[in-house]
């Protein structure tokens, strides 16, 4: 089966511009979540969708992340204006609902703000 | 809170065994995951603990200690591609989100 995918795998903006970063889960998937790694600290939670609801967004930093998810399928977070501290490496999982599952990851959107 | 402790750097030898511990106090627990990263890629699953004991696959075993908060995951019989970080991640109660460590980061050597 096809793995999770994210586009882009990199992007480079300055500050004030909007990015909009891309998951697609494996099909089938009901939950989808992002997380984020900022260097040198762990992987942090910042949402969580079942099907195309938010079920938690408590992670989400500030007013300026946008996460939909249309359909139940794939899903997109947009930043925007971007800042400096936003930096990092974004990435999204997405597991079966069953007690358990696994989440399985894509590789990541390495997003650097300048 | 939420608090994971894991090693930040841990080296071995090629064909030995490795223990990587993780404790952990978070307010609510509904089983605990290790994952493995290499450089530039996806975690990709190893293995999940939800009740005490020992789980085996392979070269790769998790032990679970829900009343002391512990875990650990065991590689034996390292390959030089074991090198990769280890993240330990506990799953909470509510919404059923990861919570994870900073990562193990494993080198073997020859």
């Amino acid at each position: 089966e096809a793995g999770v995918t994210q586009f882009p795998s990199h992007s480079v903006i300055e500050k004030g511009q909007t990015v909009t970063l891309r998951c697609d889960p494996i099909s089938g998937h009901d939950n989808l979540y992002w997380y984020r790694r900022v260097m040198g600290k762990e992987i942090k939670f910042l949402l969580h969708f079942v099907k195309e609801s938010k079920q938690d967004e408590s992670g989400m930093p500030n007013n300026r992340f946008l996460a939909e998810r249309t359909g139940g399928t794939y899903s997109t977070l947009k930043v925007q204006p971007a800042e400096l501290e936003d930096s990092g490496v974004y990435f999204c999982a997405s597991s079966q609902v069953e007690v358990g599952s696994p989440l399985h990851f894509g590789n990541g959107t390495r997003l650097t703000v300048t | 809170g939420q608090n994971i402790d894991q090693p930040t750097e841990m080296t071995a030898t090629e064909g030995a065994i490795v223990q990587i511990n993780c404790t952990y106090q978070t307010s609510g627990f509904n089983g605990l995951f290790w994952y493995q990263q290499h450089a530039g890629e996806a975690p990709t699953f190893l293995s999940y603990n939800v009740l005490d004991g020992l789980e085996e696959k392979g070269r790769f075993s998790s032990f679970l200690s829900r009343s002391k908060g512990y875990s650990y995951l065991l590689l034996k019989e390292l390959q030089m591609k074991d090198s990769a970080s280890y993240l330990c991640a506990v799953k909470d109660n509510q919404g059923g989100k990861l919570i994870f460590g900073q990562g193990t980061e494993l080198s073997v050597k020859p």
